[in-house]
């Protein structure tokens, strides 16, 4: 089926590890976005792009890197991780202009920084 | 100030009801989404609009650009309607989409 897919859906890291988060589309999206999702607060928006080669940052960008090197795949990596990066993560894509039917959002990354 | 404010942001009815959820931004926008969050996690786009009103089912959603603020509607709730509800605005100045905070909606049977 069509839409973003994430991986894992669950992940543990011990403090100062890294992984990378993946995110991948198969609508030919140009626009890829990730967002943290925490209690109390919205979804903040972390990096995005707006096609391949292109990325910028977002809200809350500290600590986080990503790469677009293809349209499908938008990886998000945590460099070193902490626990104030224990969060819910989700990417998420969207078609070209107004005429979108808005955003397509992968089924989230459960990650607990211990 | 946060840029969206959304209200209730708890709202508990008994199935049947008409729901109204309102949201309010500061910001000039080039488009508005509707979210839907359910209990396990999920976010689904229900809506985008950028003028005017647009029904899709029992859902109904509304904008008025100029008053700064939309509303999402539902008509005839269930307990399948049970979710967190989410505005979330595209800036014009940078098109990044900007959450509010949600609204948790519970219908009971």
């Amino acid at each position: 089926n069509a839409g973003v897919t994430q991986t894992p859906k669950f992940q543990v890291l011990k403090t100062g590890q890294s992984m990378t988060l993946q995110c991948a589309q198969d609508m030919n999206h140009e626009y890829m976005s990730w967002y943290r999702q925490d209690p109390g607060m919205g979804l903040r928006l972390i990096h995005y792009s707006v096609g391949a080669g292109i990325t910028d940052q977002g809200e809350v960008p500290n600590g986080y890197n990503v790469s677009r090197s293809t349209t499908e795949d938008f990886p998000l990596r945590l460099l070193s991780a902490a626990p104030s990066q224990t969060s819910v993560y989700f990417c998420a894509s969207r078609g070209p202009g107004q005429g979108a039917s808005g955003y397509t959002f992968g089924s989230g990354t459960r990650l607990t920084v211990v | 100030k946060n840029e969206v404010e959304q209200s209730p942001q708890n709202l508990t009815a008994q199935e049947g009801e008409f729901i109204t959820i309102n949201c309010s931004y500061s910001v000039g926008i080039s488009a508005l989404h509707w979210l839907q969050q359910h209990p396990g996690g999920g976010i689904v786009s229900l809506f985008m609009l950028s003028s005017g009103k647009k029904k899709h089912g029992r859902l109904i959603a509304t904008i008025n650009i100029q008053e700064k603020h939309s509303s999402l509607h539902i008509t005839a709730s269930h307990p399948r309607d049970s979710a967190v509800y989410i505005c979330a605005p595209s800036r014009n100045r940078d098109d990044k989409i900007i959450f509010g905070k949600g609204t948790r909606l519970h219908i009971l049977p």
